[in-house]
């Protein structure tokens, strides 16, 4: 059965460097999400695409975070400095579709904690 | 603002007994109503969705059932398995009103509640 992946799964940086996270998602989903849940709350979206397109980032602190996908397929998101507030768990979903009647396939994550 | 709430952090229930998640919601674009489950390690999955045209969708043991009067839905498992003990989302989206930008509510964004943690005891 085809899954969304991430890597990695588990991150521990300190406060002002820089890090990465990597999502692939499953094949043929043009739609991609990119979300944070912060311990004890549900899922928020950070930033969506539409193929190589972004569609929705307001809630992406674009002063520190970026996200792409250039060739509309894998998706990397970047932190750049962390935060002590960034740690949590980065989620990265996709689906065939925009729109919620098209499921969104979750990956496992990426929990990062900020020293 | 907290626009989907699951005031529930947890719920325990025996085995093969009816377990209720609750939630409720505020924003009155919201048409469109969906609950995933979580297990440890694990992203959430999608579990049972239902339009704001319907005020019930069933499937298999999970029913859910909207009151769009209350702004109020609520996910119905019967019976209940240990095998269910997982953290359940609700998560409600805004589709009829078509792509919207920032500032509103976006076409097809999720909107997730907090979450409640389901014990199912055997």
């Amino acid at each position: 059965e085809a899954e969304v992946a991430q890597s990695p799964r588990y991150k521990i940086t300190e406060k002002s460097q820089a890090v990465a996270f990597w999502c692939d998602p499953i094949s043929g989903h043009a739609t991609l999400y990119w979300y944070r849940q912060i311990l004890g709350q549900g899922p928020e979206l950070l930033v969506q695409f539409q193929d190589e397109s972004v569609v929705d980032d307001s809630q992406l602190p674009k002063d520190r975070f970026s996200a792409e996908r250039l060739k509309g397929v894998d998706s990397t998101l970047k932190i750049q400095p962390a935060e002590l507030g960034d740690s949590a768990m980065y989620l990265c979903a996709s689906s065939i579709g925009q729109g919620a009647r098209y499921e969104q396939y979750f990956g496992p994550g990426t929990r990062l904690t900020v020293t | 603002d907290q626009q989907v709430k699951q005031n529930s952090p947890s719920l325990s229930v025996q085995e093969g007994r009816i377990s209720i998640l609750n939630c409720d919601y505020t924003n009155s674009m919201f048409d469109y109503f969906l609950w995933y489950k979580k297990y440890p390690a694990e992203g959430p999955t999608f579990l049972i969705s239902i339009s704001s045209i319907k005020d019930k969708n069933e499937d298999g043991r999970f029913t859910v059932f909207l009151n769009k009067s209350a702004k109020h839905l609520s996910l119905h498992i019967v019976p209940s398995q240990p095998g269910d003990s997982a953290v359940y989302f609700c998560a409600a989206s805004a589709e009829l009103g078509g792509p919207i930008n920032a500032g509103g509510t976006s076409y097809g964004k999720l909107t997730f509640g907090q979450g409640t943690i389901l014990t199912v005891h055997p």
